[in-house]
């Protein structure tokens, strides 16, 4: 089946630092990729998500870009905030019945 | 706003109680789920189910059982709670379809069995 491999954390980042989180996954043919994200206290959400080759998801100015020559979709924002603390997931679709494929999640903590 | 909807949010129970833990969701979606989500583990996959009555197990299935008499209800059932079921419970649904459609997470149920 799908597995997924996400960076482990916990990352921490001054406000206005460069954020990637990488992720890579194993998959029979090109399943849709979503990042969702954790705030404290919180179940998950949709961040954003990608459905074939190529595409890029963004939402919140975070962005991944669906590389299937590197079977990658790593997390990238420009500049975050101290609101975008949070444990953040990649999951591939799993392939059965809307399933999805978790990886173990990222904590990101942004100092002021 | 609320969407998927689970009913206690905290827990504490005893070694051996029998315990529900309820989810309702309002979006007519046909599959829910229930995840744990554990430190170090991420979220993995306890039971889902597709249909009224249809149930199937995920990857860490033991322990538990589910209940889905109606579309919008889907309950989890620990048969006699353990303190190695101590966790986050996140339910979640989403239409019918897989591929690329979104899961809907409810606010979680964190259980501690003493």
């Amino acid at each position: 089946g799908n597995s997924v491999t996400q960076m482990e954390g916990p990352v921490t980042l001054s406000e206005e630092a460069f954020l990637t989180i990488n992720c890579t996954y194993t998959a029979t043919g090109y399943p849709s990729l979503f990042w969702y994200v954790q705030y404290p206290g919180e179940g998950l959400q949709l961040l954003l998500k990608a459905t074939k080759a190529d595409d890029k998801g963004s939402n919140k100015g975070f962005e991944a870009t669906y590389r299937k020559e590197t079977t990658s979709f790593h997390l990238e924002k420009g500049s975050v905030q101290v609101s975008d603390s949070a444990v953040y997931f990649c999951a591939p679709y799993g392939g059965s019945q809307g399933n999805l494929i978790f990886g173990k999640g990222t904590k990101l903590s942004v100092k002021p | 706003d609320v969407k998927v909807t689970q009913s206690s949010r905290y827990l504490v129970k005893r070694t051996g109680e029998k315990v529900f833990l309820e989810c309702v969701q309002d979006m007519d979606h046909e599959n829910m789920f229930w995840y744990r989500q554990d430190p170090g583990l991420g979220l993995r996959l306890i039971y889902f189910s597709y249909d009224v009555k249809m149930k199937e197990k995920g990857d860490i299935p033991e322990g538990y059982s589910v209940s889905r008499e109606k579309k919008e209800r889907f309950s989890l059932i620990l048969e006699s709670a353990s303190t190695n079921q101590t966790s986050m419970y996140l339910c979640a649904s989403s239409p019918l379809g897989g591929g690329a459609n979104v899961l809907t997470f409810g606010a979680g149920s964190r259980l501690t069995v003493l």
